[in-house]
């Protein structure tokens, strides 16, 4: 199994582009998350999924998109980058609640934003 | 909002000397909490959960941890610094109804040899 999977390692975005950031499990977990980690705060939620089809805002939402339209791929979208998108961001994944199932983490995609 | 508070970014141990990590949680209900280990370049790993089952977690790499209640803190402890510990430790907290978790700001430890 690959477990967490993210496309594109690396980007660097022009302000003002768009981008979508892929993210693959192939473990069949219900639950997706998307996070991003900036130095000195740790790993903030931006946005996830309880199942396909569905999604929710976490704690930092602002000038992200998500969609859940198969089970196994979460899609985080950045309609018009911004400098303070610049970050690395993680996907994860768990069984049902992750309060009670691990998350398993991707290993991330550094963006800069110019 | 459920958080924690990591006391000290950065914690410097030398090789076989005791390794403490602290969290402090703010939670009107007893929280779930985890520890988070990240090693350079990678994303993140569980070292550790509690969920009300026992105070005292062991988690895997000789890594335990200690809930007290009447202190809000959840410390992460070994015995005995490995070189291979070196790496950002996070501890987190999940939301009441599961769905979300809240990570504490990270510890980088560094092992001298």
């Amino acid at each position: 199994n690959a477990g967490v999977t993210q496309t594109p390692k690396f980007r660097v975005l022009k302000t003002g582009q768009s981008m979508t950031l892929l993210c693959a499990q192939d473990m069949n977990h219900e639950y997706m998350y998307w996070y991003r980690q900036d130095p000195g705060m740790g790993l903030r939620l931006i946005h996830y999924s309880v199942g396909e089809g569905t999604t929710a805002k976490g704690e930092v939402p602002d000038g992200y998109n998500v969609s859940r339209l198969k089970k196994q791929n979460f899609l985080l979208g950045l309609e018009s980058a911004a400098p303070s998108q610049t970050s690395v961001y993680f996907c994860a994944s768990s069984y049902s609640l992750a309060s009670v199932h691990e998350q398993f983490f991707g290993p991330g995609t550094r963006l800069t934003v110019l | 909002a459920q958080s924690v508070t990591q006391l000290g970014s950065h914690v410097s141990v030398s090789e076989g000397a005791l390794v403490l990590l602290r969290c402090n949680y703010s939670s009107s209900v007893p929280p779930y909490l985890f520890w988070y280990v990240q090693y350079p370049n990678q994303g993140l790993q569980l070292l550790l959960k509690y969920t009300s089952a026992a105070t005292l977690v062991k988690g895997i790499n000789g890594f335990e941890a200690e809930f007290k209640k009447s202190e809000t803190s959840f410390h992460l402890t070994k015995p005995s610094a490995h070189m291979s510990d070196a790496a950002e430790y996070f501890c987190a907290v999940s939301s009441n109804t599961g769905n979300q978790f809240y990570f504490g700001t990270g510890t980088s430890l560094t092992v001298i040899p």
